[in-house]
């Protein structure tokens, strides 16, 4: 079975921090996927990964960056959290190579206060 | 842009019924995915669909690929209580992005 795991599933944090999410997946995908999930406005892409060290902004990028250092880990930092970015934070991995299925991990519910 | 719409936005049935949804766009998709989101988890990959016309099973779901390309169905037969949550359609755009349709809820009265 195809594993993403976040490393946490709870977070709080005070406006003004920086604000580490990571993400992990074990099936050698080459794509990743970090998705913020909020009512009524379903799942928006943030960013998104082919390869190590390549990112692409997505949908909603702004006041949010990306690492890539190693193909298993997708880290989304928010360099000064506001209360506008408290939400569920999903992450996904993809094959690629043609294919489109992606496999998301279980979510981090993160709340700025 | 394009928009996947899904309905309906959601349901209230009794178990054991069957449950239909749908999700519509006006731009033509060689791929369609159907995604379930328990609460306060994340989406898991319910089935693929990849041919026009394509009807998959996976337990008691069935999905299928609408002819035209540009719609995909999503059945479950005989619900129960752990069916609830959320279910999404989804589509790749190009370069491997996928966009989602808003959901449909489905709550299951025991």
């Amino acid at each position: 079975d195809v594993k993403v795991t976040q490393s946490s599933r709870y977070l709080v944090k005070r406006t003004g921090e920086k604000v580490f999410l990571e993400c992990v997946q074990d099936m050698d995908h080459e794509n990743m996927f970090w998705y913020r999930q909020d009512p009524g406005l379903g799942l928006r892409l943030i960013y998104f990964s082919y390869d190590v060290k390549m990112k692409e902004k997505g949908d909603i990028p702004e006041g949010y960056s990306v690492s890539r250092e190693k193909k298993e880990r997708f880290s989304l930092i928010l360099e000064s959290a506001s209360t506008n970015q408290t939400s569920m934070y999903l992450c996904a991995g993809a094959p690629g190579l043609g294919t489109y299925e992606q496999y998301f991990g279980p979510g981090t519910r993160l709340t700025v206060t | 842009g394009q928009q996947l719409n899904q309905s309906p936005q959601s349901m209230f049935i009794q178990e054991g019924e069957d449950v239909s949804m749908n999700c519509t766009s006006s731009s033509i998709f060689n791929t369609w995915l159907w995604y379930k989101q328990d609460p306060g988890e994340g989406p898991v990959l319910l089935i693929a669909l990849y041919k026009a016309g394509e009807l998959t099973s996976n337990g008691r779901l069935t999905a299928q690929f609408g002819i035209t390309r540009k719609d995909s169905f999503l059945n479950i037969s005989a619900s129960i209580p752990s069916d609830v949550g959320i279910y999404f359609c989804a589509g790749p755009l190009n370069t491997g992005k996928l966009i989602f349709g808003q959901g449909t809820t489905l709550q299951v009265k025991p």
